[in-house]
């Protein structure tokens, strides 16, 4: 089964950093491209970075191009969102998502980031 | 970026009726590569439908995707008390993903 398990969020002061992570398993990690999407309180989806599966083409958002970094650890099964620079439009539930070819996408549950003083 | 534009913005009806969800794109979605989620508060999205069509995992046969190009649409034949939520469409056949405004399914 497909699982894709979010953490890392919190409650950050502006300008602060958050590193988030996604672990990831019943799937073959190192073949699949992963995304980033973000949904601020009341608001809808928005993408918000992508990652090659062999980690070696990164793509991103005007919003977050620049503070945030996207990596992955193909050992480890594990994709990381490292948030530099935070803003107060930053604050949403932070999903990781990916595209199982046939089967459809896959998403996690979330991760919460408030920025906040 | 592909722009996608869902109609209604809300639509209200009654257990039992027909809903019929808009999603128009700014340019033609390659190879039909749309997808349609639900949300409920407080949940992650959940797939429903994906390359326009294609029902997921565990999906009832009450939803239904068609459309191809620039048009698609996602039907419920029937409501059911738990289908009143949020959906949205979703474009990943060109870079970025993008989704749409979303449309609310409220119980009249």
């Amino acid at each position: 089964e497909v699982q894709l398990v979010e953490s890392g969020g919190g409650l950050v002061q502006p300008g602060g950093s958050l590193r988030l992570s996604c672990a990831a398993s019943g799937f073959t990690f190192s073949s699949y491209w992963i995304h980033w999407v973000r949904q601020a309180p009341g608001k809808g989806l928005v993408w918000v970075s992508r990652i090659k599966s062999d980690g070696s083409s990164t793509l991103y958002a005007e919003s977050v191009k620049g503070r945030f970094t996207i990596s992955r650890d193909n050992v480890k099964n594990t994709l990381y969102l490292q948030m530099n620079s935070l803003r107060a439009e930053d604050t949403a539930m932070y999903y990781c998502a990916m595209y199982g070819g046939g089967s459809g996408w896959f998403w996690g549950q979330g991760t919460l980031v408030t920025v906040s003083s | 970026e592909i722009v996608l534009t869902q109609s209604p913005g809300t639509l209200s009806l009654s257990p039992g009726e027909r809903a019929t969800l808009s999603c128009r794109a700014s340019q033609s979605v390659s190879s039909s590569y749309l997808a349609w989620y639900q949300q409920k508060p407080g949940q992650a999205p959940r797939l429903l439908i994906y390359g326009a069509s294609t029902r997921a995992t565990g999906i009832p046969d009450r939803f239904s995707g068609s459309g191809s190009g620039t048009d698609f649409t996602l039907t419920i034949s029937r409501l059911e008390p738990e289908d009143f939520a949020v959906y949205y469409c979703q474009q990943y056949g060109s870079s970025p993903l993008t989704f749409g405004g979303g449309t609310k399914v409220e119980i009249k």
